[in-house]
């Protein structure tokens, strides 16, 4: 089983900062690797399919990038509606896996 | 617009079973492998099992193998995941998902529904 270790596990940050959120993966994934945003009481929804591939719909300031076992989730100038738990995931090896979440605080 | 209703869940003891349905629309059903997600309460996401647009194919995490079985009807649009030998641990908000691709093993949930609540407990 291919584990995803995210970083940080909390932030707390200030609108309009940039955010760098990491996952590592303990084998090669390729770019099978996707980013969700999951705000409290609500489903998971699809931010980054792909490692860079933006899903419709969401805003240009999420970005993603990386290839085989690091990945980063960018957000460029932090809106007070960013607040929730970002996680990564792999489609590369079954069974599929989620990295444990980072939760983003908004000061 | 993609619609995922699960049901099902309930409160039973451990050693239990217990059939968890969702119900989909706007999409080609029998298209898209199909997830079962769960997540703990105050807790991370946990992949669960999928089986693929036929029902040919099915795979599942580790911690529910062998007493998990995911299954389609395609003739009703529906997805299913049979729980048995239920644990504690099993408790959960269980989130079915369609694959973001369209007939492969190899995607990735990109619409999921609310959510329906299994609670293991005596």
């Amino acid at each position: 089983e291919i584990v995803l270790t995210q970083s940080p596990d909390f932030q707390s940050v200030t609108p309009k900062e940039k955010v760098t959120i990491t996952c590592r993966a303990s084998q090669s994934i390729g770019s099978s690797l996707h980013w969700y945003q999951q705000k409290p009481d609500q489903s998971p929804k699809l931010l980054i399919k792909y490692a860079s591939q933006s899903f419709s719909g969401v805003p240009s300031r999420f970005s993603g990038s990386g290839s085989g076992t690091d990945f980063t989730l960018t957000i460029n100038s932090l809106e007070a509606e960013d607040a929730a738990t970002y996680y990564c995931h792999q489609s590369s090896s079954l069974p599929q896996t989620f990295g444990q979440g980072t939760r983003l605080e908004i000061k | 617009e993609v619609q995922l209703v699960e049901s099902g869940g309930v409160v039973v003891q451990p050693g239990g079973s217990l059939r968890l349905s969702c119900a989909a629309s706007g999409f080609t059903f029998d298209d898209y492998t199909m997830h079962w997600v769960r997540q703990a309460p105050g807790k991370g996401l946990e992949w669960v099992s999928l089986i693929s647009w036929d029902g040919g194919s099915t795979y599942y995490a580790d911690s529910v193998k062998g007493r998990f079985t995911i299954s389609r009807d395609n003739s009703k649009n529906s997805l299913y995941l049979q729980m048995n030998s239920l644990r504690t641990e099993d408790t959960a908000l269980y989130y079915c998902a369609k694959d973001g691709e369209m007939a492969t093993i190899w995607g990735f949930p990109n619409s999921w529904g609310q959510g329906t609540l299994v609670t293991v407990s005596s």
